[in-house]
């Protein structure tokens, strides 16, 4: 089976510092990977993905994130914190085998912003 | 804009009665998925369709069911809700590399 596991439920950081949010991830095959944000009272949206390919993958407001197929990791990161970025953050995993077309979600790390 | 529209975005109920959320996609995807959203526990699926009138269940399918006659329609059903399906419930398609898309939510309290 699937599974996710973000280990940090919280995490403050100040604006204009460095941000990385830890994923962890058990799947059979090779996977598919993803990050979402989610504001307060939204849905969520979609920040990067993995297929294959380069493992540094580049997404929307400035993040980015790695593959290490070897430590079963997909972190999250961005250089420098904006107030903006305050929101809860989701790592996915999903594959394209028959039995999996569908994603598995971490619990979630919610990121605030210190002026 | 991923055109998914779910309703009603928020509902109040009692326990024991039937409630019926709806999805509605304008895209023509093929796949569709219900979440349900509660603290600690990220989204968890409770059922998705592959196709009109083809369904499954997802991992916390218990007290819910779906129904798919057309393509841009999914329709989740709690035959008699409960306070533990008190919950935030998201509509997802799936996008061509497997990523999915999702709707606003739908914010359901059951007393």
């Amino acid at each position: 089976a699937q599974s996710v596991t973000q280990p940090d439920i919280h995490i403050t950081v100040s604006e204009g510092a460095s941000l990385e949010l830890r994923c962890n991830y058990s799947y059979g095959a090779t996977p598919y990977l993803f990050w979402y944000v989610q504001s307060p009272g939204q849905g969520l949206q979609l920040l990067l993905k993995y297929f294959s390919g380069d493992t540094l993958v580049q997404g929307i407001k400035g993040f980015e994130a790695e593959f290490k197929r070897s430590q079963s990791s997909f972190n999250l990161r961005k250089p420098s914190v904006h107030w903006s970025d305050a929101a809860e953050y989701f790592c996915a995993v999903g594959g394209d085998d028959g039995s999996a077309r569908q994603l598995t979600f971490g619990s979630g790390t919610q990121l605030t912003v210190l002026p | 804009d991923a055109g998914i529209t779910q309703s009603p975005r928020h509902k109040v109920t009692e326990t024991g009665t039937p409630v019926t959320l709806r999805c509605h996609q304008t895209e023509n995807h093929r796949y569709m998925y219900w979440y349900r959203q509660d603290p600690g526990h990220g989204l968890r699926l409770i059922h998705y369709s592959y196709g009109v009138k083809d369904t499954d269940k997802g991992e916390v399918s218990d007290g819910y069911s779906v129904s798919r006659s057309k393509t841009e329609d999914f329709l989740l059903t709690l035959e008699s809700a409960t306070s533990s399906q008190t919950s935030v419930y998201f509509c997802a398609i799936r996008g061509s590399l497997g990523e999915l898309f999702f709707g606003e939510g739908s914010r359901l309290t059951v007393l």
